[in-house]
């Protein structure tokens, strides 16, 4: 059963537009999520993180905010960038039921068209 | 280049066969993990070694096992290949234990096909 989900394969996006992509999980005992960027032929790259004890967390032009009542989490770009197209994972973790390791999304497919 | 190696890059066998991969984490981590991702699946667990030892299973196989050497690198072992095997095998290491706030590094992948 996957416990986190991105339920949008793909997503595309004009140079300079907002890119928000979307995570959602069912576990409640995951308290830090994560995203991961993967180029092809390539593994995935940590991009950014955030505890459940926040509901934002920004970095450069990479922003993730956090929906706790809604298990939900999502992942804006701005200005989004050509070199911004690869494929997107969200990830979960926590204590409890989770056993203290990473479960990911199936990943969105990101293209920023020039 | 995250400094995490995994050999081979690719590899293609036939049903009823035994591989094994291998990873080299980066300087000086002494965790490993090892994922698969198969055909529009996220990355799913499958184990992870600290300092040698076993630390934590996930959605791994009876056929599938792994072990951490004395100088950290890791090999997966995949025996009695079957046409779902087929996905590609994340290794990704960190420098500790692993918590959950514990940046994990990945390498490229090995893809592995059965035929």
């Amino acid at each position: 059963d996957q416990q986190v989900k991105q339920n949008s394969p793909s997503l595309s996006v004009q140079e300079g537009r907002i890119s928000i992509l979307n995570c959602d999980y069912t576990n409640s005992m995951f308290d830090y999520f994560l995203w991961y960027k993967k180029y092809p032929a390539e593994g995935p790259t940590f991009l950014i993180s955030i505890s459940s004890i926040k509901d934002k967390n920004e970095d450069g032009r990479f922003t993730v905010f956090l929906n706790k009542s809604a298990k939900h989490l999502s992942l804006h770009i701005v200005p989004s960038q050509p070199g911004d197209s690869a494929v997107y994972f969200c990830a979960a973790s926590g204590g409890g039921n989770t056993g203290n390791q990473f479960y990911f999304g199936t990943g969105t497919s990101l293209t920023v068209i020039p | 280049d995250s400094g995490v190696t995994q050999t081979p890059k690719h590899l293609i066998t036939a049903t009823g066969q035994r591989v094994t991969l291998r990873c080299s984490p980066r300087s000086g981590d002494l965790s490993v993990y090892w994922y698969q991702q198969s055909l529009d699946q996220g990355l799913q667990f499958l184990i992870h070694y600290y300092n040698g030892e076993e630390r934590a299973k996930g959605n791994i196989l009876e056929r599938f096992s792994a072990q951490q050497f004395p100088d950290l690198h890791s090999e997966l072992n995949l025996s009695s290949l079957e046409l779902g095997d087929s996905a590609l095998y994340f290794c990704a290491s960190s420098v500790a234990l692993g918590g959950k706030q514990e940046t994990q590094y990945f390498g490229p992948g090995t893809r592995l096909l059965v035929l």
